[in-house]
């Protein structure tokens, strides 16, 4: 069974900083990698995926994500963080078995942007 | 703004009762899938269907059931409802499935239920 750990369950951040929110997989077949925001009393919008090629990804609002094989990690990058993008992050992998393609989560990142 | 829409958007009701919860996928997309969000749980894949089919199931209880219609919008049926059943239930479809995996699928705004 595949499995994502978000590491932290909180960053707080000062706005303009750079942000980096870790995410862990574990998985025993190809591995396709997404993460998703969630901002208040709404649902989830997809900010980057990785599915083959190039390890770095580049998303929505500025976000990036590197894949990394060796590491089995999974990184969502921002070079200079703004109060919008105070929000719940997902990590999260699919899974093919038995012919479906659910997505399992990871718990969650509260990014905080404070100015 | 996704596409996927669901209604509706708010939903209280009592403990022992049945609710339906509705979702029109993506124009086009022919998965549909169904999660849960509680605090305790977090993010749990409950089903999904392929163009009508049961594709995958996860830890969804026996009290629980959906279908997908020729239309492709689904239903997803909660009865005997229990305080734990209290969460957001997302809505999201994705345009192919089966061994071309992969595909990212995108979500509707959710239905909050609430059981008091």
């Amino acid at each position: 069974a595949q499995s994502v750990t978000q590491l932290d369950s909180q960053v707080p951040v000062f706005e303009e900083a750079p942000v980096e929110l870790r995410c862990n997989y574990s998985s025993s077949v190809s591995v396709y990698l997404f993460w998703y925001v969630q901002y208040p009393n709404q649902g989830l919008q997809l900010l980057l995926k990785y599915l083959s090629g190039s390890t770095l990804v580049k998303g929505i609002n500025g976000f990036e994500a590197e894949f990394n094989k060796s590491q089995t990690s999974f990184h969502l990058r921002k070079p200079s963080v703004h109060i919008s993008d105070t929000a719940e992050y997902f990590c999260a992998v699919s899974d093919a078995a038995g012919g479906g393609n659910k997505l399992t989560f990871g718990t969650g990142t509260q990014l905080k942007v404070e100015l | 703004d996704s596409g996927v829409t669901q209604t509706p958007k708010h939903l209280i009701t009592a403990t022992g009762q049945r609710v339906t919860l509705r979702c029109s996928p993506r124009s086009g997309d022919l998965s549909v899938y169904w999660y849960q969000q509680s605090l305790d749980q977090g993010l749990q894949f409950l089903i999904q269907y392929y163009n009508g089919e049961e594709r995958a199931k996860g830890n969804i209880l026996e009290r629980f059931s959906a279908q997908q219609f020729p239309d492709l919008h689904s239903e997803l049926n909660l009865s005997s409802l229990e305080l734990g059943d209290s969460a957001l239930y997302f809505c999201a479809s994705s345009p192919r499935t089966g061994l071309a995996t992969g595909y990212e699928q995108y979500f509707g705004p959710g239905t909050r239920l609430t059981v008091t």
